[in-house]
């Protein structure tokens, strides 16, 4: 019944490894996003994906690639760790209506540490 | 550019007391979206409430009220009556427009609220 679910709950890995991190929604909606919380508990959008296409992609550096098969799943995808990316992902989820704004429904992150 | 100023960065109170968290914004847009999430120190983020800048109606639930004031750029969040459980980080966020379809979040930097017994 989890409207938004994220695996591995939580991911400990050595610098210079790729990893992947899954999201699946069952709410029916069409956008999806990824956000980083660092130690300070500040959350800052990542990407965003609406019908599989992506929309929001500003500061993040291309080791970080989201990959969205369907409209229910974007799976983020880490190439080259390093220590600075060690936070709390969290994905969530939304409708997309132009010129409103649904609310997003949070997974319930993906705690990344990176040695 | 969009921001969202929550200046507590962490309030005690003893259970039983009223507490009210601060949030204060900036945007150019003329609609827009201001949201609470509650973070537990279970760590997932809990939706509150939304409310569109065209209602400036204050909203109560159970023990929770919010006053937006459009004229102050705020939209305060007041837990009356505190639990243990409310023990929480709180953050406030403002939608702002994106490319394509929908709007991304900017949060504020969250209130660790801790409820004593």
């Amino acid at each position: 019944d989890t409207a938004v679910s994220q695996t591995p709950k939580y991911l400990v890995t050595q610098m210079g490894n790729d990893k992947s991190i899954k999201c699946e929604q069952n709410l029916g909606h069409d956008t999806m996003y990824w956000y980083k919380q660092d130690s300070k508990k500040f959350l800052k959008i990542m990407f965003s994906y609406n019908n599989k296409e992506l929309i929001i992609n500003e500061t993040v550096p291309n080791r970080f690639s989201p990959k969205s098969p369907d409209k229910a799943h974007l799976n983020l995808h880490i190439n080259s760790l390093e220590l600075g990316d060690s936070a709390v992902y969290f994905c969530a989820s939304s409708h997309a209506i132009p010129q409103s704004q649904e609310t997003q429904y949070f997974g319930p992150g993906t705690r990344l540490l990176v040695l | 550019a969009q921001k969202v100023t929550q200046a507590q960065t962490e309030i005690s109170v003893v259970e039983k007391e009223d507490v009210t968290l601060d949030c204060v914004y900036e945007t150019r847009d003329t609609t827009y979206y201001l949201f609470w999430y509650k973070q537990p120190p279970s760590g997932e983020l809990v939706f509150l409430i939304r409310r569109n800048s065209f209602d400036e109606q204050n909203e109560i639930s159970g023990r929770y009220s919010w006053n937006f004031q459009k004229s102050t750029s705020s939209f305060n969040f007041t837990i009356t009556a505190s639990q243990v459980v409310d023990s929480a980080v709180y953050f406030c966020a403002l939608s702002e427009p994106s490319s394509g379809s929908a709007r991304q979040l900017t949060f504020g930097s969250g209130t660790q609220l801790t409820v004593l017994p």
